[in-house]
């Protein structure tokens, strides 16, 4: 089981708005980070920190936090960003370790 | 721009030992967190472990009896090994580079920035 809780999918229509969510203990004290994934491909990190995109990631990728859970946000989806999204943080067990949430399928409609 | 590049036997049998390497190339390998992440077939990602510049490794608890990852500096490569593997270790693998430090308000930033393209490792009699 995953110490990270993300919705297994999420739908939007073409142009619209969608907010992809994970909850977790260790948010409290570390920013989440966002993973696409599209088929056959590796992950590509879209948010990190507080609300950070890496160079070539569009502007309408952006990432909040408030308490527990993290969200990231698609704002005008496009038909490209259909793909799968992790998030990403350290566990709240404090030993130092990596964990996933299990995933969000993204469809754009 | 950094770029990973790993390689490694891709079809085992039960009980052998899978071994992946990752080259690091047009990067430093000091202040990162070196990880492996795997994903079964049809399912999310899983972290494996990771390892720093000196040699400082933090492993997943539910592989950790079976998990070495090892660095070598004079190379900047670092690799994996998994041992007494069975269908259940079926997955792509993936290198990648880890970044942590704390922010003064004492939030930590994590996160892997850059990949390496996978390797599929099957395990089958």
């Amino acid at each position: 089981s995953s110490e990270l809780t993300q919705d297994p999918a999420v739908s939007v229509a073409l142009g619209q708005t969608v907010r992809i969510t994970c909850q977790g203990d260790s948010l409290r004290s570390y920013y989440a980070s966002w993973y696409q994934q599209k088929p056959g491909q590796a992950p590509v990190l879209v948010i990190y920190g507080k609300n950070n995109r890496p160079s070539g990631i569009p502007d309408r990728f952006s990432g909040s936090s408030s308490g527990n859970t993290a969200s990231l946000t698609i704002t005008g989806a496009q038909a490209e960003d259909e793909a799968d999204y992790y998030c990403n943080s350290r566990d709240s067990s404090g030993n130092h370790l990596g964990v996933f949430g299990g995933g969000t399928k993204l469809t754009v409609l | 721009q950094v770029q990973l590049q790993q390689w490694g036997a891709g079809l085992l049998k039960p009980s052998e030992t899978l071994s992946l390497t990752c080259a690091v190339y047009g990067g430093s390998f000091s202040g990162y967190y070196w990880s492996w992440i795997r994903q079964p077939p049809g399912k999310g990602l899983e972290w494996i472990g990771e390892i720093n510049h000196s040699g400082s490794t933090n492993y997943n608890p539910s592989l950790k009896s079976r998990v070495t990852i090892s660095v070598d500096t004079s190379k900047n490569q670092f690799s994996l090994k998994l041992s007494s593997v069975t269908a259940a270790d079926t997955a792509v693998y993936y290198c990648a580079r880890g970044h942590e430090w704390e922010l003064p308000e004492g939030y930590y930033y994590y996160y892997m920035d850059v990949w390496g393209k996978g390797t599929t490792v099957t395990v089958s009699s």
